[in-house]
């Protein structure tokens, strides 16, 4: 059975600081999703990572994927406030995708 | 392009008692799968729509639980009778059958409170 474990669940972190959400995953899998998700609104897909070594950047977020040691982060450079939101990984398997438990991220002034 | 949209977005109900979720998927979009989340713990799989055929039920947690999807367009979920642990965040997605680089388009979930 697949098992995703996402670190930290929590994170709270000043504006402009930097930091990495961990994304750790028992089986091989060849795709990898980041979503992003804001209180009652829907999960918004951030990064798809389809191979071993891609990396895939959007403004503030950058998002790595390595198969082999079944690893995906999640980086933040320069935080700020509007990041505030719930951030899942989530690992294909067969026709499903099996979630982390989400990490709520809390950018302060 | 509208996106997957979910209705009622909250609902509550008392135990016992049947609610009925649905869920409209991306236009075009064969793929349809359930997704919960209970108690802010992980999100997990429900089941998978192959235009109206059901691809995969395994993640359904009893039977009473009745997922459809009728004509291959819109699916429902009903719960009948609700009891208590059933509370939660109902989510739905979509996607087509052949992804490419796309993912799975989500909506904006139903909550839904059994009291």
């Amino acid at each position: 059975e697949l098992k995703v474990e996402q670190n930290p669940l929590f994170l709270s972190m000043q504006e402009g600081k930097n930091y990495t959400i961990y994304c750790n995953y028992s089986t091989t899998s060849d795709r990898l999703y980041w979503y992003r998700q804001d209180p009652g609104k829907s999960l918004e897909s951030l990064f798809v990572l389809l191979s071993n070594g891609a990396v895939k950047q959007e403004g503030r977020l950058m998002a790595s994927l390595d198969t082999k040691a079944r690893l995906s982060t999640l980086h933040i450079t320069a935080a700020v406030h509007d990041l505030s939101a719930t951030y899942f990984c989530a690992v294909e398997g067969g026709s499903r995708l099996t979630f982390g438990e989400g990490t709520q991220l809390t950018v302060n002034p | 392009e509208a996106g997957v949209t979910q209705f009622p977005s909250h609902s509550v109900i008392e135990k016992g008692q049947t609610v009925t979720l649905r869920c409209d998927p991306i236009s075009g979009h064969d793929n349809l799968y359930w997704y919960r989340r209970v108690m802010g713990k992980e999100i997990k799989f429900l089941l998978h729509f192959v235009k109206e055929s059901k691809q995969d039920e395994s993640g359904m947690p009893n039977n009473r639980f009745l997922a459809e999807r009728t004509g291959g367009t819109y699916s429902t979920l009903k719960v009948q009778p609700a009891e208590l642990e059933d509370s939660g965040v109902y989510f739905c997605a979509s996607s087509q059958l052949d992804r490419g680089s796309n993912g799975y388009t989500f909506g904006s979930g139903t909550r839904l409170t059994v009291v």
